[in-house]
């Protein structure tokens, strides 16, 4: 049982190239969410989608985009890198609805590590 | 206010207590997590407690519950180099549509010097 698969885990962008960061999961969960995190700032929401068919903003949605494929993917786009999206990518997915025994865990992936130059 | 507060750092000898802090910011949050990150990895869910809880106890691991002062704390018994990460807590609060915000703190990173 994989969980939730990310690629690539390493990137290297120059500035105003586009790339997208794939997220696919096998536990059949219908909330799936993409995070960024950055030193001393913790996780920031970036977008998610509750469900397939569905996509919302987080925290700081600006310069991406996401499409949720289908149940399992749910992929992340920068169409114009700038050096301030240089960060680590979460892709992470959960049960829902959340009631016990589902205790609200999110499944994270093993992050992506991007860097625009 | 809107941020999930954390210390950013702690460093104990091993063998000692470790006790991580976290300031959450809504009194409805009903459940609350404490998530472990090692080098390299993504988060992994360590432990969690319901709102109704003053306290939890797993191995290990104890975590409070102060919903008055809206704290929480996960204490780390006779702590070992393998417990060196970054800690995060994290709230759980449901909006209407079904949608549950999540809201991590800014990480404590644990160091176990030996």
């Amino acid at each position: 049982n994989a969980g939730v698969t990310q690629t690539p885990k390493f990137q290297v962008l120059k500035t105003g190239q586009s790339m997208t960061l794939q997220c696919a999961q096998d536990m059949n969960h219908n909330s799936m969410y993409w995070y960024r995190q950055d030193p001393g700032m913790g996780l920031r929401l970036i977008y998610y989608s509750a469900s397939e068919g569905t996509t919302d903003k987080g925290e700081v949605p600006n310069g991406y985009n996401v499409s949720r494929l289908n149940k399992r993917e749910f992929s992340l786009r920068l169409e114009s890198a700038a050096p301030s999206q240089t960060s680590v990518y979460f892709c992470a997915s959960r049960a829902t609805p959340h009631s016990p025994p589902n205790t609200g865990e999110l499944f994270f992936g093993e992050g992506s590590r991007l860097t625009v130059l | 206010g809107e941020d999930v507060e954390q210390s950013l750092f702690l460093s104990v000898r091993e063998g000692d207590s470790s006790v991580i802090n976290c300031t959450y910011t809504d009194s409805s949050s009903t459940y609350l997590y404490w998530y472990k990150q090692e080098p390299g990895a993504g988060l992994q869910l360590l432990t969690y407690i319901f709102s109704n809880m003053d306290m939890k106890q797993d191995q290990r691991l104890t975590v409070l519950l102060n919903k008055k002062d809206k704290h929480l704390s996960l204490r780390i018994a006779d702590t070992q180099t393998g417990d060196s990460a970054i800690y995060f807590c994290a709230e759980t609060l449901f909006l209407s549509g079904g949608y549950q915000k999540v809201t991590f703190g800014t990480g404590t990173k644990l160091q176990v010097i030996p």
